[in-house]
């Protein structure tokens, strides 16, 4: 089955600490996994994709696949992350599944100055 | 980014009627949209995926004749909630797919329904 799972509901951590929102997550195939942000009063909008291997805000995000994990992690949290926090899935890009997006419960990341 | 709007963000009915909730994609066109129905701290659940110009694919458990989703337009789907309950109340958030090598679900930003 698929499935997305974000064991933590709320992480609190103090400004300029590292950051680390698990995710994990079961397919059966390779899917292509995203980071999903919202900001207090704003619509959810994507944050990155594994397959981009890009650092937004300074957030990056690796794809283990023995693990099957794609934890969001940043090394100096600064107060404007304060956000919630999805973990998403889709199937492969060429599948017909690919549109389809699957989301984790949330995490909600409050940073403490 | 691409900008999709929903419409209206809040809306309060009585039981027994119905509701119809806009999704649109402004500045781009959008083949597929997806419906998602949001309870208070929960994740997002998809309801239906919803094609242009063919019928939607319900996820299971979802209620097709309760939830109409119509793609008339590659910009336009609407979500028609019928005979609503106050059950039925919760947040619904739609997105629509860009095309291309870098698709990408560009989100709405929701609608509140209360159901009294």
């Amino acid at each position: 089955a698929q499935r997305v799972t974000q064991p933590e509901k709320l992480l609190s951590v103090f400004k300029g600490a590292p950051v680390e929102l698990k995710c994990n997550y079961s397919y059966s195939g390779s899917p292509e996994l995203f980071w999903y942000v919202q900001y207090s009063r704003q619509r959810l909008q994507l944050l990155l994709r594994h397959i981009s291997r890009e650092s937004i805000k300074g957030f990056t995000a690796d794809l283990n696949k023995g693990e099957t994990s794609f934890h969001l992690k940043k090394p100096f949290a600064q107060e404007e992350d304060s956000a919630m926090y999805y973990c998403a899935l889709s199937g492969p890009p060429t599948s017909e599944s690919a549109s389809k997006i699957i989301f984790g419960s949330g995490t909600r990341l409050s940073i403490r100055p | 980014g691409a900008v999709v709007s929903q419409h209206p963000s809040r809306v309060i009915c009585k039981s027994g009627t119905s509701v119809k909730i806009e999704c649109r994609s402004l500045d781009f066109q959008a083949t597929t949209m997806f419906w998602y129905r949001q309870f208070p701290k929960q994740s997002l659940m998809l309801m239906a995926t919803s094609n242009e110009g063919s019928k939607a694919t319900y996820e299971q458990g979802v209620e097709k004749d309760k939830f109409l989703i119509n793609h008339a337009s590659l910009t336009l789907s609407t979500l028609t909630v019928t005979s609503a309950h106050p059950e039925d109340s919760s947040f619904y958030i739609c997105s629509a797919l860009t095309g291309g090598a870098d698709t990408e679900a560009f989100f709405g930003q929701g609608t509140r329904l209360t159901v009294v």
